[in-house]
């Protein structure tokens, strides 16, 4: 079972509007959740992060956001630029040394 | 710093062949992880370490054994290499001890098995 879900394979948005990708997960015990981008034949960088104990963070263009009644978290990215365009992957930790991922979003800006 | 380096980058297997797949951390780093990449499927963790000498499987373990000798390295050996085992691997490695921190990957290794 995906614990951690991200329904949209795939996005394209106009250079300068706001990217939203959006990650729902099963587990309640996740209490940290983090984003990580990815380009064409490299690893995964971290992008942002944030706590189950907030709702919100911010860091530049990028805003995570966390509902944890609906255990959903998205990621706002305002304005996108094409160097924004990637694969982002939602990822959560539980308690334990695990962290669980998403299948992936291909965001594509389109300038 | 090189932070995560993983080698080889690419390797091609017939089936039933053995390799091992190594992965390097300039961080000093307590935690270890060895990740897969399907189409469709996301990363998923095979094997991590939360220090040297330590391993524990994770949700994809099968065919896969790792060791943790030295705390910079981290192996991931294929005994017997199957079709099945065609992907994209990455490593990543976190100093551990804080739950609220990220995990640091390597490029990844292009595994091919025929």
């Amino acid at each position: 079972d995906q614990q951690v879900k991200q329904n949209s394979p795939s996005l394209s948005v106009q250079e300068g509007r706001i990217s939203i990708l959006n990650c729902d997960y099963t587990n309640s015990m996740f209490d940290y959740f983090l984003w990580y981008k990815k380009y064409p034949a490299e690893g995964p960088t971290f992008l942002i992060s944030i706590s189950s104990i907030k709702d919100k963070n911010e860091d530049g263009r990028f805003t995570v956001f966390l509902n944890k009644s609906a255990k959903h978290l998205s990621l706002h990215i305002v304005p996108s630029q094409p160097g924004d365009s990637a694969v982002y992957f939602c990822a959560a930790r539980d308690t334990g040394n695990q962290f669980y991922f998403g299948t992936g979003t291909s965001l594509t800006v389109i300038p | 710093n090189a932070g995560v380096t993983q080698t080889p980058k690419f390797r091609v297997l017939k089936t039933g062949q053995s390799m091992t797949l190594l992965c390097a951390q300039d961080m000093n780093h307590e935690y270890m992880y060895w990740y897969r990449q399907d189409p469709g499927m996301g990363l998923r963790l095979i094997h991590y370490s939360v220090g040297e000498g330590t391993t524990a499987k994770g949700e994809v373990p099968d065919g896969y054994n790792v060791s943790r000798l030295k705390k910079q390295n981290f192996l991931l050996g294929l005994e017997s290499a199957a079709p099945s085992q065609t992907s994209v691997y990455f490593c990543a490695s976190e100093p551990g001890g804080d739950p609220n921190t990220e995990a640091f990957f390597g490029q990844g290794t292009r595994l091919t098995v025929v």
